[in-house]
């Protein structure tokens, strides 16, 4: 079974430049999650579709920040503009859906710096 | 809102000896999931073991088992027979429905 699959695995970009984060789940997996994982911290959630409705995105920095899941498979998360404080490993993680999470499978991440 | 904590930053332990590592959440739901997730270094966050907590009997898994108190709501994890491969971050998680969050992590050590 393939995993959770998430490109590019790095990138360096200046601040107020853009960028997009793309994320395919494991097929099947109606639950999508972005996670922001500052160095040395938690990840912390941005936002959450099931299939393509958001469930959840109140950490979301809207003004910068947006994400979609067209037809409920991938996902793109970007940025613009972006700053420095959003240097961070961006993880996708997706799961079953059934209504309860039993388990989140995550990919390897996008390691952002922004200089 | 469901809080994960985790108050120790940092953890080392000696090859073959065991180590526990604490969690503790708050949250006024009754059903829910517990986990401990290990992301070792540049590689991914993957699932160590799962606790129901409708469930009173403690999650088990090869060496690693937790201390489950549900009253107490604290979730430890127990590493048993540590080995060099256990160096990593380990993230406690809750989840409720599809509500999922993490605490900031321990970084484990393991000497030789």
């Amino acid at each position: 079974e393939a995993g959770v699959a998430q490109s590019p695995r790095y990138k360096i970009i200046e601040k107020r430049q853009s960028v997009a984060f793309w994320c395919n789940p494991i097929s099947g997996h109606a639950t999508l999650y972005w996670y922001q994982q500052i160095l040395g911290q938690g990840p912390k959630l941005l936002i959450q579709f099931q299939n393509n409705g958001v469930v959840d995105d109140s950490q979301l920095p809207k003004d910068r920040f947006s994400a979609e899941r067209l037809k409920g498979v991938d996902s793109t998360l970007k940025i613009q503009p972006a700053k420095l404080e959003d240097s961070a490993v961006y993880l996708c993680a997706s799961e079953f859906g059934g209504g309860t999470v039993t388990e989140a499978f995550f990919g390897q991440g996008t390691r952002l710096t922004v200089v | 809102a469901q809080t994960v904590t985790q108050s120790q930053p940092e953890m080392s332990v000696q090859e073959a000896e065991t180590v526990t590592l604490s969690c503790t959440y708050d949250t006024s739901e009754n059903n829910y999931y517990l986990f401990w997730y290990k992301q070792p270094p540049s590689r991914q966050m993957i699932l160590v073991i799962r606790q129901e907590a409708y469930k009173q009997q403690n999650a088990t898994e090869n060496r690693f088992s937790v201390n489950f108190q549900k009253a107490a709501k604290s979730f430890s994890l127990k590493i048993s027979d540590s080995q060099l491969g256990d160096t990593a971050m380990y993230f406690c998680a809750f989840s409720f429905l599809v509500d999922m969050r993490f605490g900031a992590g321990t970084r484990l050590t393991v000497k030789p």
